[in-house]
């Protein structure tokens, strides 16, 4: 069935370095989401990449779909302690109902 | 808006026994959705909805059962819970346009003994 990987699982940084996790697919998606879920929380939308080649810029964060969009990634510049959760990439097949395949998740620890 | 609001937070049940999650939401949404969420698992879909009266099953449905009888509620009914349904569960919204973000609930963390 489609599947979405993530990696890696865990990522512990020093305050101030950066982060990135990646998202894969065998099959391409029609679009992808990104979500955070801070610790005890729910997860939150952040964004939504369509286009192949797609670059989008939220102050820190920046996120990318690949040409063949079957790839996708999530970058944060400096990190800060408040970056601290798990990150979801979630990849929309273009099914007739468009159910997400969420990824397994990216933790993201940040040591101050 | 209270957005997508799940009760109860916490329950503990014993084997066999049965309950039902309630979720609600206030956005006008056609489309919601149940995901249970294992550690290091990510979120796996239950059940969804796009609309009242309209239910189909997720990835996992197994020990669930839904119903959608208007737009804003979905409840998720287990039937003689067994240790394996231990999770936390959450409730989603969407438009249902394509693209458009889920918003969650704050989730529902359960335990089977």
């Amino acid at each position: 069935g489609q599947q979405v990987m993530q990696i890696p699982q865990y990522q512990h940084v020093q305050e101030g370095e950066d982060f990135t996790t990646y998202c894969n697919s065998s099959t391409t998606l029609s679009n992808i989401q990104w979500y955070k879920q801070r610790p005890g929380g729910h997860p939150v939308f952040l964004i939504q990449l369509v286009k192949s080649g797609e670059v989008k810029k939220q102050k820190r964060l920046t996120f990318q779909f690949g040409e063949a969009k079957k790839n996708s990634s999530l970058h944060i510049t400096a990190t800060q302690t408040t970056d601290v959760g798990t990150y979801f990439c979630a990849g929309d097949y273009g099914g007739s109902q468009g159910n997400l395949i969420f990824g397994k998740g990216t933790k993201l620890s940040v040591k101050p | 808006n209270a957005g997508v609001t799940q009760t109860p937070k916490f329950r503990i049940l014993k084997i066999g026994q049965s309950m039902t999650l309630q979720c609600t939401q206030d956005m006008n949404h056609n489309y919601m959705y149940w995901y249970r969420q294992d550690p290091g698992m990510g979120l796996k879909l239950i059940y969804y909805s796009v609309g009242a009266g309209i239910t189909d099953k997720g990835e996992v449905p197994n020990g669930y059962n839904v119903s959608r009888s208007t737009t804003e509620d979905f409840p998720l009914r287990l039937e003689l819970a067994a240790p394996s349904q231990t999770s936390v569960y959450f409730c989603a919204s969407s438009s249902g346009r394509r693209g458009s973000p889920l918003h969650f609930g704050n989730g529902t963390r359960l335990t089977v003994t």
